[in-house]
């Protein structure tokens, strides 16, 4: 049972256009949420975070939307660069727990 | 800066071996997780630990183990190796208990079970 789902497995966007990638969840118990990017022979590194208090959280080309009611959560970069291209997971985790529940991941290929 | 090694970056193992994969971090991080990564399944946890030689079940233990004897390293065992797990295995760590957390990614070890 995926409780975080990504249901885009790839995206691609032109250079200088903003990529959108969304997530969604299932398990009301989750309370924070973060966006982690993958590039091909690396570990996943972390790129950005919301908790459930917020709606939205910014760090320069990166932005995270949060919208509990409807267990959604979306990534936005913007302008996009072609160093951006990697896989993308989200991954959410619960109060009190330390285990990441991750989504399967986009591939985000952003093309010149 | 904060550094997560793993052992080896590929591996390849037959039917029934015993595997190790090897992970260290530098940072004296208390946590330290096993993950694999498969292809439309994303990363899935097989084992963490929040302290030496305390261990924890993850999403998919079977067919693992886990050793921490020093707080630095966290071994991943596979007792009797399948083709089933041919996988990109990660291994990170974090520093303490708060939600908040980032985990630290290695480079990860793409195994390969023939």
């Amino acid at each position: 049972d995926q409780q975080v789902k990504q249901n885009s497995p790839s995206l691609s966007v032109q250079e200088g256009r903003i990529s959108i990638l969304n997530c969604d969840y299932t398990n009301s118990m989750f309370d924070y949420f973060l966006w982690y990017k993958k590039y091909p022979a690396e570990g996943p590194t972390f790129l950005i975070s919301i908790s459930s208090i917020k709606d939205k959280n910014e760090d320069g080309r990166f932005t995270v939307f949060l919208n509990k009611s409807a267990k959604h959560l979306s990534l936005h970069i913007v302008p996009s660069q072609p160093g951006d291209s990697a896989v993308y997971f989200c991954a959410a985790l619960s109060r009190g727990f330390q285990k990441l529940v991750f989504g399967t991941g986009t591939r985000l290929l952003v093309s010149p | 800066d904060v550094k997560v090694t793993q052992s080896s970056r590929y591996l390849v193992k037959r039917t029934g071996e015993k595997v190790f994969l090897e992970c260290v971090q530098d940072m004296d991080h208390e946590n330290m997780f096993w993950y694999r990564q498969d292809p439309g399944l994303g990363l899935r946890l097989i084992y963490f630990s929040y302290d030496v030689k305390m261990k924890e079940k993850g999403d998919i233990p079977e067919g693992y183990s886990v050793s921490r004897e020093k707080k630095e390293r966290f071994s991943l065992i596979l007792e009797s190796a399948s083709t089933n797990q041919t996988s990109m295995y990660l291994c990170a760590s974090s520093l303490g208990l708060a939600v908040q957390e980032t985990q630290y990614f290695g480079p990860g070890t793409r195994l390969l079970v023939l």
